[in-house]
């Protein structure tokens, strides 16, 4: 069974500053996608970005950006800029490419912006 | 927009009441799950269910079913609650396809007293 590991519980970062967050994942299959989802206080999980495993090229979308490393089986979120709106759990997720939609979750880290 | 809704923010229920916690969707999305949401947990798939009626497990089936009798509503039932059930429940539905996100509820807390 495939397992996602968030060594951070917690992390925090200044206002306009860039922060990543860590995650890896063990698995044996290639083909696969990652996700990143973010929770906000008392509000509902949003997704942030995804990652095909197939393509090489790192996923971007505005602030955040992604760097999937492959071969080691890592796939961190880098926040750039901060913003106090960033403030949220984060969650990284695995879904198999083998025809399941279950998404595996990692236990997540609170991320905590500092004015 | 995307909406999931859960019929309630919050419930408190006694040891061995029968519960239903209800979700809809106005996407005609295919895929609903049903997850359990713990601090130090993460979030952990109960059950999911790709088509009207079809139903499979997720990782924490135990303790509780599912019913998918129209494709906008998937109810979780907890057919005899038990203290340990006590959690953050949150639905979740998406179209076909592998890539495509998730989309979450608000959640519903369950306190079993």
């Amino acid at each position: 069974a495939q397992t996602v590991t968030q060594s951070q519980p917690e992390m925090s970062v200044q206002e306009a500053e860039t922060v990543t967050l860590s995650c890896t994942y063990d698995t044996s299959e290639s083909d696969y996608y990652l996700f990143w989802y973010k929770q906000p206080p008392s509000r509902q999980m949003i997704l942030v970005i995804r990652q095909e495993a197939y393509k090489q090229q790192n996923a971007t979308e505005n602030r955040f950006s992604v760097n999937f490393q492959k071969a080691a089986k890592s796939f961190s979120l880098k926040i750039s800029d901060s913003q106090l709106g960033d403030a949220a759990m984060y969650f990284c997720a695995y879904r198999s490419g083998a025809g399941s939609y279950q998404l595996t979750f990692g236990k997540g880290t609170k991320l905590s912006v500092i004015p | 927009d995307v909406k999931v809704t859960q019929s309630s923010r919050y419930l408190v229920k006694r040891t061995g009441e029968k519960v239903f916690l209800e979700c809809v969707q106005d996407m005609d999305h295919e895929n609903m799950f049903w997850y359990r949401q713990d601090p130090g947990l993460g979030l952990r798939l109960i059950y999911f269910s790709y088509d009207v009626k079809m139903k499979e497990k997720g990782d924490i089936p135990e303790g509780y079913s599912v019913s998918r009798e129209k494709k906008e509503r998937f109810s979780l039932i907890l057919e005899s609650a038990s203290t340990n059930q006590t959690s953050m429940y949150l639905c979740a539905s998406s179209p076909a396809g592998l890539y495509n996100e998730q989309f979450f509820g608000p959640g519903t807390r369950l306190t079993v007293l």
